[in-house]
């Protein structure tokens, strides 16, 4: 069976400052794994993915994620938040059914 | 760009009474989904469907829900008597390659539907 946790509720970030968002997985086989945002009252958008390729993947708006697989973690980060990244945050695992994390809600401050 | 749209954006019913959810995937998608996210928990997979059969469902997805596709473009999810714990966001995703979500497929979330059980 896979899982994903996220290891943090809330994060809370200055505008301009690096983002880390953490997460672990686990998987019998090789995982496919992505990044969702999904900003107040809209659906989840996709942030990026990876499937095996290479490892540092990047995705929009300046956001990538380094799989690690003897951590077994794929945290997403960005150099510098915008005041527009303040939305929730899951991480995903795809078997056969796409497995979501808890989710991080991120806030940025002015 | 293609979007998956999702009507309506809210739905109240009463307990006992049928709804039905109602998806337009991207046009040139071949496998469909159902999720719900409960207030404060996490989004749930309810089933996947491919060639107009179910093709995986969780054990959320019990008798009382169905989905269809009834013509060439809406997929739909019915939940034949709500309860108040059928309350939730539900959102229908799309992808165009291999259902069982192997590598490199990407599935595409609508806006979600978010329902309301009294």
């Amino acid at each position: 069976a896979q899982s994903v946790t996220q290891l943090d509720s809330h994060v809370s970030v200055s505008e301009g400052t690096p983002v880390l968002l953490r997460c672990n997985y686990s998987s019998s086989y090789s995982p496919s794994l992505f990044w969702y945002v999904q900003h107040p009252n809209k659906g989840l958008q996709l942030l990026l993915k990876y499937t095996s390729a290479a490892t540092l993947v990047k995705g929009i708006n300046g956001f990538e994620a380094e799989f690690k697989k003897s951590e077994t973690s794929f945290h997403l980060t960005k150099p510098s938040a915008h005041m527009s990244d303040a939305a929730e945050y899951f991480c995903v695992v795809s078997d056969r059914a796409l497995t979501f994390g808890s989710g991080t809600r991120l806030q940025v401050q002015p | 760009e293609p979007e998956v749209t999702q009507t309506p954006s809210h739905q109240v019913t009463q307990m006992g009474q049928e709804v039905i959810l109602r998806c337009v995937p991207i046009s040139n998608h071949l496998y469909f989904y159902w999720y719900r996210q409960i207030l404060g928990q996490k989004v749930e997979f309810l089933v996947s469907f491919y060639n107009n059969e179910i093709s995986e469902k969780s054990e959320i997805f019990d008798d009382q829900f169905s989905v269809e596709r009834p013509d060439g473009s809406n997929f739909t999810l019915k939940i034949r008597s709500t309860k108040l714990e059928d309350s939730a966001m539900y959102f229908c995703a799309s992808s165009h390659l291999s259902g069982a979500g192997g590598p490199g497929d990407t599935q595409y979330f609508g806006p979600g539907t978010r329902l309301t059980v009294l």
